[in-house]
């Protein structure tokens, strides 16, 4: 079967980095998206990794190990609009599916 | 904005009911995506369509069907509702398929 894990949820301070992981076992891999949503809206899109390594984007960066089946998303530099719901999904070319993890609730303190 | 238009915004409705959303892709993205989200849980994807063909489905119910049609746009039709098919429901749209899902703001359905 198909199987992402990331962690329920997640606290952290304003100004600080967290690091959200993601595991996958799935039948094929052709990719890992990083989405972000917000309670009550749509999910936007943050990275999407295909190779192996660090792609960073502004106070976000995004890691990714195909051999270890492990991603993470790092936010550095934490703001009060960062508390959001972070979906980690792998894209398998096979059958054209996107699995999704359940998502991690990021909340963030002052 | 992200150029993906879902109508209505929010649905109000008896059980045993049916209603349709709908949803209008990007331009020029051919594939659509229906998800639907109850309340504080993840996405459970329905069904992907690409130009005009159904690609892929992942776990709707019989109770509940989609079409694309030749201009793009996409329908889901839920019939025989139930109490527990009140849920936000998400379309998405991508150029191909596997590329980046653009999400519209949803369709809250509160099934009475």
């Amino acid at each position: 079967g198909q199987n992402i894990d990331q962690p329920t949820e997640m606290t952290a301070t304003e100004g600080a980095i967290v690091q959200i992981n993601c595991t996958y076992q799935t039948s094929g891999f052709n990719g890992l998206f990083w989405y972000q949503q917000h309670a009550g809206e749509a999910p936007t899109f943050l990275s999407y990794n295909v190779l192996d390594g660090l792609e960073e984007k502004g106070r976000f960066s995004s890691f990714l190990s195909r051999s270890k089946g492990y991603s993470y998303l790092l936010l550095k530099e934490l703001q009060m609009k960062d508390s959001a719901s972070y979906l980690c999904a792998v894209y398998m070319d096979s059958n054209y599916q996107l699995i999704w993890g359940a998502g991690t609730k990021l909340i963030i303190k002052p | 904005d992200s150029g993906v238009t879902q109508t209505p915004k929010h649905l109000i409705t008896a059980t045993g009911q049916r209603v349709t959303l709908r949803c209008s892709p990007r331009s020029g993205d051919l594939s659509v995506y229906w998800y639907q989200q109850s309340l504080d849980q993840g996405l459970q994807f329905l069904i992907q369509y690409y130009n005009g063909e159904e690609r892929a489905k992942g776990n709707i119910l019989e109770r509940f069907s989609a079409q694309q049609f030749p201009d793009l746009h996409s329908e889901l039709n839920l019939s025989s509702l139930e109490l527990g098919d009140s849920a936000l429901y998400f379309c998405a749209s991508s150029e191909q398929g596997g590329d980046i899902q653009y999400f519209g703001a949803g369709t809250r359905l509160s099934v009475l």
